[in-house]
């Protein structure tokens, strides 16, 4: 069974551009979760989705930050423009149930803002 | 507020030995918790889990140890591999709401 598909897995950008992350979750898996990793530091969450809606987007900085998940299935998340700051790597994860602790988690994508 | 944290930021094993994480969580109202562990640009891989109406929870050469009394958590890993080596995460959640993870602590395992 193919796991969390993410890309790209790598990006390296210079500020103020936009910058697009593209996720495909397990199939059958109706939970979708965008985190933000910092180095050495725990996943933060971002935004969930059950489905096509966004059920908790209050830690989205909504200013630069996008997602959108269409059909329920792969989703995207888009900053523009981005920011030094933003410099991190991008989590995408997939549950079966909502709020299961046994998330399955993407490689994430390392973006690199200069 | 919620707050989760790690006693050690960085562990080291004998290979073969018994490794013990630690996790220190501030809010009594938490009743899940979860451990991850994240291996070199990979995400991270659900280990083992245990709600707060419960003490212990065992796995394969994983057990979970919750002590509601201090607001501790511990994961101990039996005969501690290469493999092991990695960042390992606690993470709490309270009455449904989103995961919160701790910072994480480095195990390196010594050949």
């Amino acid at each position: 069974e193919a796991g969390v598909v993410q890309s790209p897995r790598y990006k390296i950008i210079e500020k103020k551009q936009p910058v697009a992350f593209w996720c495909n979750p397990i199939s059958g898996h109706n939970t979708l979760y965008w985190y933000l990793q910092n180095l050495g530091q725990g996943p933060e969450l971002l935004i969930r989705y059950e489905n096509e809606e966004a059920v908790d987007d209050s830690q989205l900085p909504k200013d630069r930050f996008s997602a959108e998940r269409l059909k329920g299935v792969d989703s995207t998340l888009k900053i523009q423009p981005a920011e030094l700051g933003d410099s991190a790597v991008y989590l995408c994860a997939s549950s079966l149930r909502s709020q299961s602790g046994e998330q399955f988690f993407g490689p994430g994508t390392r973006l690199t803002v200069l | 507020g919620e707050s989760v944290g790690l006693h050690l930021p960085t562990l080291s094993v004998q290979e073969g030995d018994n490794s013990i994480i630690n996790c220190a969580y501030s809010n009594s109202a938490s009743d899940y918790f979860i451990w991850y562990k994240q291996e070199s640009g990979k995400g991270p891989q659900f280990i083992i889990d245990i709600r707060s109406n419960m003490d212990k929870r065992q796995g394969q050469r994983v057990t979970v140890l919750l002590n509601k009394t201090v607001k501790h958590l511990s994961l101990q890993i039996a005969a501690t591999q290469p493999g092991d080596s990695a960042v390992y995460f606690c993470a709490e959640n309270i009455r449904g709401q989103n995961f919160v993870f701790g910072p994480g602590t480095r195990l390196s395992v010594l050949p």
